[in-house]
């Protein structure tokens, strides 16, 4: 089982706004990564550290801690955001690299 | 232009290895960091182990799932990271990526079956 801990699945209206959260006591010290991954694609890195987006990454992916969550905001989300987002960072150790178990995020 | 290459991969009966290689090019891959991970058919993704680079010692960590099984090692002379995995089991068929975090391979589907 995962030390990171996110919904399996979010929907969200098209141009709407969605907050898929990932949860995890390892994320009072570590931040939480965030990656998009399309079918048969391999993942995309949207989002790292406290708030920052990769070159190419629009700005409508945001991110937020509060206490044990991470969150990955999508503000007016597009058809082709649908996708599998997966957060990762460290576990409780610290010394292992952990992901979540990935929510399924459908743009209706 | 960051580009991760990988070659190996294929299909293996239980019990025995295969090498995952993954050549790297457009950053300074002595000084990177370097990730395996993997996603089993349908599932999410599990991060399988890293190296360090030379100037930390480039000291391994492995998940509870491969350790003792797989070792990361690399040749920072041909840009290159190596999986080797022992001992292969049914659940670690899955599709192998290396990454810099920011930057991934095309993946290597390793297939685990008699």
């Amino acid at each position: 089982s995962s030390e990171l801990t996110q919904d399996p699945a979010v929907s969200v209206a098209l141009g709407q706004t969605v907050r898929i959260t990932c949860q995890g006591d390892s994320l009072r010290s570590y931040y939480a990564s965030w990656y998009q991954q399309k079918p048969g694609q391999a993942p995309l890195l949207v989002l790292y550290g406290k708030n920052n987006r990769p070159s190419g990454i629009p700005d409508r992916f945001s991110g937020s801690i509060s206490g044990n969550t991470a969150s990955l905001t999508i503000t007016g989300a597009q058809a082709e955001d649908e996708a599998d987002y997966y957060c990762h960072s460290r576990d409780s150790s610290g010394d292992h690299l952990v992901f979540g178990g990935g929510t399924r995020l459908s743009v209706l | 232009e960051v580009q991760l290459v990988q070659s190996g991969g294929g299909l293996i009966k239980p019990g025995g290895s295969l090498t995952v290689s993954c050549e790297a090019s457009g950053f300074t891959f002595p000084n990177a960091w370097m990730v395996w991970v993997r996603q089993a058919p349908g599932k999410g993704l599990e991060w399988v182990g890293r190296i360090k680079s030379a100037s930390y010692g480039g000291a391994t960590n492995y998940a509870s799932a491969v350790k003792d099984r797989f070792v990361i090692s690399r040749d920072d002379s041909s840009h290159t990271l190596f999986l080797q995995m022992t001992d292969l089991q049914i659940e670690d068929t899955a599709v192998y990526y290396c990454t810099t975090v920011t930057n991934w391979g095309q993946g290597s589907l390793v297939r685990v079956s008699s």
